[in-house]
């Protein structure tokens, strides 16, 4: 089907323990960025990539990591996986030059 | 950057208008405006977005102000679907990959 898809839409793992959250976008969009939500933070910038193999820093990085071989694949991993990492996970996608987000429906992330 | 102001929450009854208001006193000039809202259990969705001039489509109005330093987001006939929270966000032309999401207003409409 078209749009954005996220995988797992629900994980728990625990503490220490490597994690990679998958998207996949069919549109061919330039830009793909990762979000987290916490309560009471809104949603915050993890880490955004303009083009495949061109990856950037949002506003919390730190304990994440991204990788974009392909245009349509953004995945986010979380080398060893902390209680503060507990959060719910949104991918986006759009074209170059602005214009609107299209968001994933979300992976719920519990770090025991 | 240029921060928005938004209620944490309004409060209306099915079928009657909502005015949702934001102040971004700080926006520059190539600042443009836009508005997310996000369902339950959903991601964001985009709502609608202007620059200076108000702006409508199938989902809602945007009314800016002349100053641009407020603006209203208007959904004309609130439904029991519209329950959301809705955030105003402004993004910088040429800097847009910084979209700031803050805690928006959340929407609760009475049947």
């Amino acid at each position: 089907d078209a749009g954005i898809t996220q995988s797992p839409r629900y994980k728990i793992t625990e503490t220490g323990r490597q994690v990679t959250l998958m998207c996949h976008q069919t549109w061919s969009h330039s830009y793909m960025f990762w979000y987290r939500q916490d309560l009471g933070h809104g949603l915050r910038l993890i880490y955004y990539s303009a083009a495949a193999d061109i990856t950037d820093k949002g506003e919390v990085p730190d304990g994440y990591v991204v990788s974009r071989s392909k245009t349509e694949n953004f995945p986010l991993t979380l080398e060893s996986a902390t209680r503060s990492q507990t959060s719910v996970y949104f991918c986006a996608s759009r074209v170059a030059g602005g214009g609107e987000l299209f968001f994933g429906e979300g992976s719920r992330l519990t770090v025991l | 950057d240029a921060k928005t102001t938004q209620p944490n929450s309004m409060e209306s009854n099915e079928e009657e208008p909502v005015h949702l208001p934001c102040n971004h006193s700080t926006i520059s000039g190539t600042d443009y405006i836009h508005w997310y809202r996000q369902l339950p259990s959903q991601g964001p969705e985009y709502v609608i977005h202007g620059l200076t001039s108000n702006v409508n489509n199938r989902m809602a109005s945007l009314a800016i102000a002349e100053d641009r330093k407020s603006s209203t987001l208007i959904l004309h006939r609130a439904t029991l679907r519209d329950a959301a929270v809705y955030y105003c966000i402004l993004r910088t032309e040429g800097n847009d990959y910084k979209l700031s999401f803050g805690a928006g207003t959340t929407v609760t409409v009475r049947a």
